[in-house]
């Protein structure tokens, strides 16, 4: 069946610094990708869908200079929480879309919790 | 607005019980629904689907039923077991063109030996 990588699985980084989190279709070719955030307790909130060389398409409310995604390739797109604050402490989950899984497949990764101290 | 941050309701059923989890969704002009399952510290793992042309539909131990006149979904899973405990989330594709899922506020099963 189709797979989504997703890495890394946790990472802590300092206040400020800037993270980036890399979703791979491995058997497939995405060609569309969504990353969603969720909080504790919460349902997954839908941030952004990125087609296979477009730019992203962000959800209201989402800041597209903090959350920078790129889909540059069929197998890859990156999301860069960039100047991260504690308030963006979540568990992030991208999920991906292509050719091959039929009309309405959608595969998600294993998600990244990122904590920001 | 979608998503809303709320605390996330509990179902609790003894082991071999019948489950029945609910979702009101938002857009009746959604024309695609999928139940997920998620596990603490994973994605959400696909179970059923559902297409609005159909009213029910049934899987290994599970049926969706979509009532489109309420916007009501529902996942019944048949003999629920202890690996079943998990949070179970609907979504909706709003047919806004750009395939994208959103989520319900989920539902969490909890079963009982």
């Amino acid at each position: 069946g189709a797979v989504v990588s997703q890495h890394p699985s946790r990472v802590i980084c300092k206040s400020g610094t800037s993270v980036k989190i890399e979703c791979r279709s491995l058997d497939f070719q995405a060609t569309t990708m969504f990353w969603y955030r969720q909080f504790p307790k919460q349902s997954l909130m839908l941030m952004a869908t990125s087609n296979e060389g477009s730019k992203a398409t962000y959800e209201q409310g989402v800041e597209k200079d903090k959350f920078l995604i790129n889909h540059a390739s069929l197998t890859l797109s990156t999301l860069t929480v960039t100047s991260a604050h504690p308030e963006d402490s979540s568990f992030y989950i991208c999920s991906a879309r292509g050719s091959g899984q039929g009309s309405y497949g959608y595969t998600f990764g294993s998600g990244t919790r990122l904590t920001v101290v | 607005g979608e998503n809303v941050g709320l605390h996330l309701p509990t179902l609790s059923v003894q082991e071999g019980d019948n489950s029945i989890i609910n979702c009101a969704y938002s857009n009746s002009a959604s024309d695609y629904f999928i139940w997920y399952k998620q596990e603490s510290g994973k994605g959400p793992q696909f179970i059923i689907d559902i297409r609005s042309n159909m009213d029910k539909r049934q899987g290994q131990r599970v049926t969706v039923l979509l009532n489109k006149t309420v916007k009501h979904l529902s996942l019944q899973i048949a003999a629920t077991q202890p690996g079943d405990s998990a949070v179970y989330f609907c979504a909706e594709n709003p047919a806004t063109g750009f395939q994208k899922l959103v989520f319900g506020t989920g539902t969490r099963l909890l079963v009982s030996p």
